[in-house]
């Protein structure tokens, strides 16, 4: 089974700023990643997939990058509504997996 | 606009068999080579794939629960089923039925979800 490690475990960042958070993959999983973003007692809300792809109605603020075993979601400059936990997804190798979350809060 | 809708038994005791349904509105489950899955997430954790129904024919387990799954589509209903058996409090979660984004065998990422069901497993 794929293991994903995200980091930082907590982002604290100021609105209007850029945040940067990571996934790493335990092998290569060519670019099968997806993000998500999942707000408190909401369904995930799927942001990016094949690492790079933005989903329909995602905001050109929201950037995913990397290929391999190391990956990049990108919030180019943070809105409040932004103040969330994002996951990562990789669906290379079945069973299909998700990293532990990211949360963005507000600093 | 596709649209899912969870619903079962919201407490279920130990041992004991859980069944959910998704309904799906807007749009036919047996149209187009789409994914059906369940997902869950206990209280303050994180996200696991239960398994997928794909293309009309194939179902995939997790491992993990393979011995105690079992995910099947009613195409007259338009809704997808999930049973588990032997329940445990380990089971405790919230579970979501979401459809792929149309990738080949189902291999997917999930771009519509339903709202998610708390299943609580207590005597």
């Amino acid at each position: 089974e794929i293991v994903l490690t995200q980091s930082p475990a907590t982002l604290s960042v100021s609105p209007g700023e850029r945040a940067t958070l990571s996934c790493r993959a335990s092998q290569s999983i060519s670019t099968n990643l997806a993000w998500y973003q999942q707000k408190h007692g909401q369904a995930p809300r799927l942001l990016i997939y094949g690492a790079s792809t933005k989903a329909t109605g995602i905001p050109a603020r929201f950037s995913g990058s990397g290929s391999g075993a190391q990956f990049t979601l990108t919030i180019s400059s943070l809105q409040s509504e932004d103040f969330a936990v994002y996951y990562c997804q990789q669906y290379n190798n079945w069973p299909f997996t998700f990293g532990p979350g990211t949360t963005v809060d507000i600093k | 606009q596709l649209q899912l809708q969870e619903s079962g038994s919201g407490l279920v005791k130990p041992s004991q068999t859980l069944s959910l349904t998704c309904a799906v509105s807007g749009g036919s489950i047996s149209s187009g080579a789409y994914s059906w899955s369940w997902l869950r997430q206990p209280p303050g954790k994180g996200l696991e794939q239960i398994g997928y129904f794909y293309n009309g024919d194939s179902t995939y387990y997790n491992p993990s629960l393979k011995s105690r799954v079992t995910i099947s589509i009613d195409r007259s209903k338009n809704q997808l089923s999930l049973n588990l058996s032997s329940v445990t409090a380990a089971d405790t979660a919230v579970y979501y039925c979401a459809r792929g984004t149309g990738a080949p065998y189902g291999e997917d990422a999930f771009d519509i979800w339903g709202p998610g069901t708390m299943v609580t497993v207590s005597s």
